[in-house]
Order: C-alpha cells, then sequence, then structure tokens
C-alpha cells in the first residue's frame, strides 16, 4: 500500500500566521490526494479535492499544492478555529490516510 | 441537504456481536460508494473499506478484511459495519463518509461518528 508521511506531526502557531504541512506519498499518485481538518471530538470535514481544488464553503485561505509524491497544505492568516488535526488521503489505489498533523496554540 | 447520520454509541464486551448503522438522505443512495473510517482514541484516521450500494460490491482494507462486515440496504438507505466477535482493540470511534463520484474520490460529507467501547 502507498505510504504517506506528513510534516510535521504538530506545530504550534498563532492567530495570523501562515502555516505549511506537507504530505510526502511513498510513489507517485498523480494529484490523487485529499486533506481533511478535524476539530477536537468532531467529525473530520474536507477542505481540499484533487491536491488543488478548494471545497464549495471551504474559506480561500486553505491551499493546496503538488503532485507525484510531494504535497502542501498551505493556511494564510490562521485563524482561530482553525486549530486541529489536519490528514492527507490518497485515492490513487487502496486508501489510505497520513499520520496526521497537529496544529496548536503557540 | 446531504446528510449521513450514525446510530449511537455502544459499550460491548470482547467476544459479542454488533452493528452499526449510517443512514443517508438528500441524494441518490445508489450513485455514491460509502466508505468506514476508523478512529482509536487519541489516534490517526485509518481507512477500513467502501461499498458500492448499487451492487453491495465491496473493497477492504487488509488490516480489516475478515474481522468486519461492511453492508448497504437500498431499501432503507442506510449502509453498515459490523463485526461477529468484537476485540478490546476494536475500541474506537467509527465513522462513515460518501465518496466523491469525481476522479479525486474524496470523502464529502461524513457522518457523526459512533463510538464503540469493547471492555469486559
Amino acid at each position: 500500500d502507498i505510504q504517506l508521511t506528513q510534516s510535521p506531526s504538530s506545530l504550534y502557531a498563532s492567530v495570523g500566521d501562515r502555516v505549511t504541512i506537507t504530505c510526502r506519498a511513498s510513489q507517485p499518485i498523480s494529484k490523487f490526494l485529499n486533506w481533511y481538518q478535524q476539530r477536537p471530538g468532531k467529525a473530520p470535514n474536507l477542505l481540499i479535492y484533487g491536491a488543488t481544488n478548494l471545497q464549495d464553503g471551504v474559506p480561500s485561505r486553505f491551499s493546496g499544492s503538488g503532485s507525484g509524491t510531494e504535497f502542501t497544505l498551505t493556511i494564510y492568516g490562521l485563524r482561530p478555529e482553525d486549530f486541529g488535526t489536519y490528514y492527507c488521503q490518497q485515492s490513487y489505489s487502496p486508501r489510505t490516510f497520513g499520520q496526521g498533523t497537529k496544529v496548536e496554540v503557540k | 441537504e446531504v446528510l449521513l447520520v450514525q446510530s449511537g454509541a455502544e459499550v460491548k464486551k470482547p467476544g459479542e456481536s454488533l452493528k452499526i448503522s449510517c443512514k443517508t438522505s438528500g441524494y441518490n443512495f445508489i450513485t455514491y460508494w460509502i466508505a468506514w473510517v476508523r478512529q482509536r482514541p487519541g489516534k490517526g484516521l485509518e481507512w477500513m473499506g467502501i461499498i458500492d450500494p448499487r451492487d453491495s460490491d465491496t473493497r477492504y482494507s487488509r488490516s480489516f478484511e475478515g474481522h468486519v462486515t461492511i453492508s448497504a440496504d437500498r431499501s432503507s438507505r442506510t449502509a453498515y459495519l459490523q463485526w461477529n466477535s468484537l476485540k478490546a482493540s476494536d475500541t474506537a470511534t467509527y465513522y462513515c463518509a460518501r465518496q466523491a463520484y469525481s476522479s479525486s474520490a474524496a470523502l464529502d460529507p461524513w457522518g457523526q461518528g459512533t463510538q464503540v467501547i469493547v471492555s469486559s
């Protein structure tokens, strides 16, 4: 199965910061990569699909880039409601998730 | 509005059986696959498997094949996840989610989750 490795595993940030999370695939997956946000105690929520496409209703401060084996989720101007855990997920082969990146208050 | 509403929390003993549900509304049930995802306490998301409600074609992650069964009932627009013999290691929150029809196969929306506790 394709392995997804997210970095960092956790980070501390302040409101207004730009935050970047990386997801690396163990083999090329074209743009079959999705990003989710999970707030504590809640179900995950789709942010980005197909590596770069913003899901309807998701604020434009979220942006996805990349293809092949390296992908990035960037949050421009972190807001209080953005603290939580972010997961990448590949849909190229048997589906797998990255291990998650926890974004915490500095 | 597309909704996936899951059954309530369960407390079971090791060896017992269990079937949890995911009732859908707001779209054509047979058009979209439904996935199940596990999240153990304090841990990340794990893909379990997926079902096509049109013909019940089911695919399992290798980690879960043989231990759980995914099914769907078209008449009630509901997907199910079941165990014949629970283990303590099955303690987790289980989510269902609709898989997008597009090539991205993204999961959206998700159910609210069903917490399962297995303890003697």
